[in-house]
């Protein structure tokens, strides 16, 4: 079956610029994650929904980033105003139970450079 | 909150060498979750197994097998014989507390040469 998918796989920013890294979980996957990932480090948390709803944002690391995900199932994140020290890797995981106590499956990442 | 611990930032073996990873982790709480994933060269984090805390039985699945220690917060992966389609980057994450959002270690970077 078709595992998580995110879209682009490479996005280039010059700063200032706003963008939408978009997310499409396992189908029947209750929860969703998104995560950042710094160059040589693991991935960090930003948020996790349960179904539509957004029930944890604390890792996002400004009001610049918002997260959806209207109908529960694919999520968008948005990042306004780009700046550099958001160039990273970003993650997003889904899994079929509620938390992050069950297993996540991950995507293959938008790799987002500004400039 | 939790804290996971990679000692080990790279790791170079040649091939048909065993090979021990290590993940120390740290939580208040009783319930908690622990995981390794692999992360090849390709980017994408691949699930390799998932325990919780209640079941402190060692596993073996292949080549691979996972030593979990509570007396000492350890979760070790060890891969035997390696081969160089283990080179990648291995993570290890806890999860414990309200939602149960994973922490992930910083990775151990395993290299193994032909």
């Amino acid at each position: 079956g078709a595992g998580v998918s995110q879209s682009p796989r490479y996005k280039v920013a010059k700063r200032g610029q706003d963008v939408a890294l978009r997310c499409d979980p396992i189908s029947g996957h209750v929860s969703l994650f998104w995560y950042q990932q710094a160059l040589g480090q693991g991935p960090e948390f930003l948020t996790y929904f349960q179904n539509e709803a957004q029930l944890d944002k604390s890792g996002l690391p400004s009001d610049r980033f918002f997260a959806e995900r209207p109908e529960g199932s694919v999520s968008t994140l948005k990042i306004q105003r780009t700046q550099q020290e958001d160039s990273a890797v970003y993650l997003c995981a889904s899994s079929l139970g509620v938390g992050g106590g069950d297993t996540q499956y991950f995507g293959p990442g938008t790799r987002l450079t500004v400039l | 909150a939790q804290k996971v611990t990679q000692a080990q930032t790279e790791i170079s073996v040649v091939e048909k060498e065993d090979v021990t990873l290590d993940c120390v982790y740290e939580t208040r709480d009783t319930t908690y979750y622990l995981f390794w994933y692999k992360q090849p060269p390709s980017g994408e984090l691949v699930f390799l197994i998932r325990r919780n805390s209640f079941d402190e039985q060692n596993e073996i699945s292949g080549r691979y097998s996972w030593n979990f220690q509570k007396s000492t917060s350890s979760f070790n992966f060890t891969i035997t014989a390696s081969q160089v389609v283990d080179s990648a980057v291995y993570f290890c994450a806890a999860a414990s507390g309200g939602s149960y959002i994973p922490t992930f270690g910083r990775g151990t970077s395993l290299i193994v040469h032909p």
